[in-house]
């Protein structure tokens, strides 16, 4: 069975550094590693998707990284702003349409 | 596009009532998903749809929870008699494969109170 984690849980940052937050999964047999970012009281918002056969994928000061054989992602952020602040989720997807989450890092930038 | 809208936002029963959640995807998309999100359990998927068709309700948790798509463009959740650990936001995602990516897009979710 499929299991996502994430690390850490929470996270606190004064504006303007570059931080990493990490995503683990159990089974290295996914389709594809979704990265999404959730603010309080709203849904979630896609940011980055990598592919299986992908190493990476950028957008502005995001880029996320995988490495299937090891069941790791990370997603790096660039010179944090305070509007960086909200819960960023991994979510994996197998052979199936099946998207399996992690539990979240809440993160807090503060000027 | 609007993007998928769910209703109502909020809502607010007794146990023991009968709670309707409803979504309407993005149009064009062809899959639709329901998940529930709790503090203790975190984001779970519920039940998938491809064309109008249930594929997976494994995540169903128990027969008080039942799911229909009667179209394409409208999706329901069902919880009859509901109880308060069924207390939770339930979000309604949408996707298509054929515009070259496997995105699913979320509605903002329905946050359902139990008393």
């Amino acid at each position: 069975k499929q299991e996502v984690t994430q690390i850490p849980a929470a996270l606190s940052v004064p504006e303007g550094e570059n931080l990493v937050l990490n995503c683990s999964f159990t089974d290295s047999a996914i389709y594809n590693l979704q990265w999404f970012r959730q603010d309080p009281g709203k849904g979630l918002t896609s940011l980055l998707l990598i592919q299986s056969s992908q190493r990476e994928q950028t957008s502005g000061r995001l880029n996320a990284s995988l490495d299937k054989s090891s069941g790791r992602s990370t997603l790096y952020i660039a010179a944090s702003q305070p509007g960086d602040s909200a819960t960023y989720l991994c979510a994996v997807e197998g052979n199936t349409d099946k998207l399996i989450f992690g539990t979240g890092t809440r993160l807090q930038v503060f000027p | 596009d609007a993007g998928v809208i769910q209703s109502p936002r909020h809502e607010v029963t007794e146990m023991g009532q009968e709670v309707t959640l409803r979504c309407k995807p993005i149009s064009g998309h062809n899959s639709l998903f329901w998940y529930r999100q709790t503090m203790m359990r975190g984001l779970e998927l519920l039940i998938y749809f491809n064309n109008n068709v249930p594929i997976d309700d494994s995540g169903m948790p128990e027969d008080r929870f039942s799911a229909k798509m009667p179209n394409a463009s409208f999706s329901t959740l069902k919880i009859q008699p509901s109880e308060p650990r069924d207390s939770a936001v339930y979000f309604c995602a949408s996707r298509t494969r054929a515009s070259g990516t496997d995105t699913q897009y979320f509605g903002p979710g329905t946050r359902l109170t139990v008393l």
